[in-house]
């Protein structure tokens, strides 16, 4: 239980092209949802917050123009990368949580297998 | 005040040995503090977590050990195996702060056979 997926697991694009992620909850309904980017070697940095039907809430220094979220149902969410340039190349890694009782704890963040970016 | 500093930032252990990661917070108000393992190329995978009104939580071979007054916590890994050569984060949340997680730096483990 507690699958969380990511498609496409690895995208290769052109500079200046967007780049669309998806993240799904398969077994469970995900109240909340969060973005992370990774580099090579380093932790997770979160990059944004979304609840199913709201908008998105970006940490400092994220600029929520070039990563466009929605949280459209409560088992998907999507982050689209906008303008593409070789400085967003990176691991996004999405998780997800759930705050209703369905056998699974209701604190806890899934997390899907991540989707590598690289920008030519 | 948000941050949690994890040690070392690498560690090499010998099979069946013991394997301790160390991790320190600051905010009081964090009520929740996953460990997670993560392989290369892939997401990360919760492997245990511990709330505060605990000293010590126990899964297998892995155990969390939580002193609040000295807001430190650390995993140990017991009968090391190569299998668990990894990069671990330490984490921790609040859960006012919409569960938000704050990531330790990562510890990259390697369990010589």
């Amino acid at each position: 239980g507690a699958v969380v997926s990511q498609h496409p697991s690895r995208v290769i694009c052109k500079s200046g092209t967007s780049v669309k992620i998806e993240c799904r909850s398969l077994d469970f309904q995900a109240t909340t949802m969060f973005w992370y980017r990774q580099f090579p070697k380093q932790s997770l940095m979160l990059m944004a917050t979304s609840n199913e039907g709201s908008k998105a809430t970006y940490e400092q220094g994220v600029e929520k123009d070039k990563f466009l979220i929605n949280h459209a149902s409560l088992t998907l969410s999507t982050l689209t990368v906008t303008s593409a340039h070789p400085e967003d190349s990176s691991f996004y890694i999405c998780s997800a949580l759930t705050l209703r009782l369905s056998g699974f704890s209701t604190d806890t963040q899934y997390f899907g297998p991540g989707t590598r970016l690289t920008v030519l | 005040q948000q941050q949690v500093k994890q040690s070392p930032q690498s560690l090499i252990v010998q099979k069946g040995g013991i394997s301790i990661i160390n991790c320190a917070y600051e905010n009081t108000a964090f009520d929740y503090f996953p460990w997670y393992q993560q392989f290369p190329g892939k997401g990360p995978a919760l492997l245990i977590a511990i709330r505060p009104d605990v000293s010590e939580k126990k899964e297998g071979r892995f155990t969390i050990s939580f002193n609040k007054s000295a807001k430190q916590f650390s995993l140990h890994i017991m009968d090391s195996q190569p299998g668990d050569s990894a990069t671990y984060f330490c984490a921790a949340s609040r859960m006012d702060s919409s569960y938000k997680l704050i990531f330790g730096s990562g510890t990259r483990l390697l369990v010589r056979p």
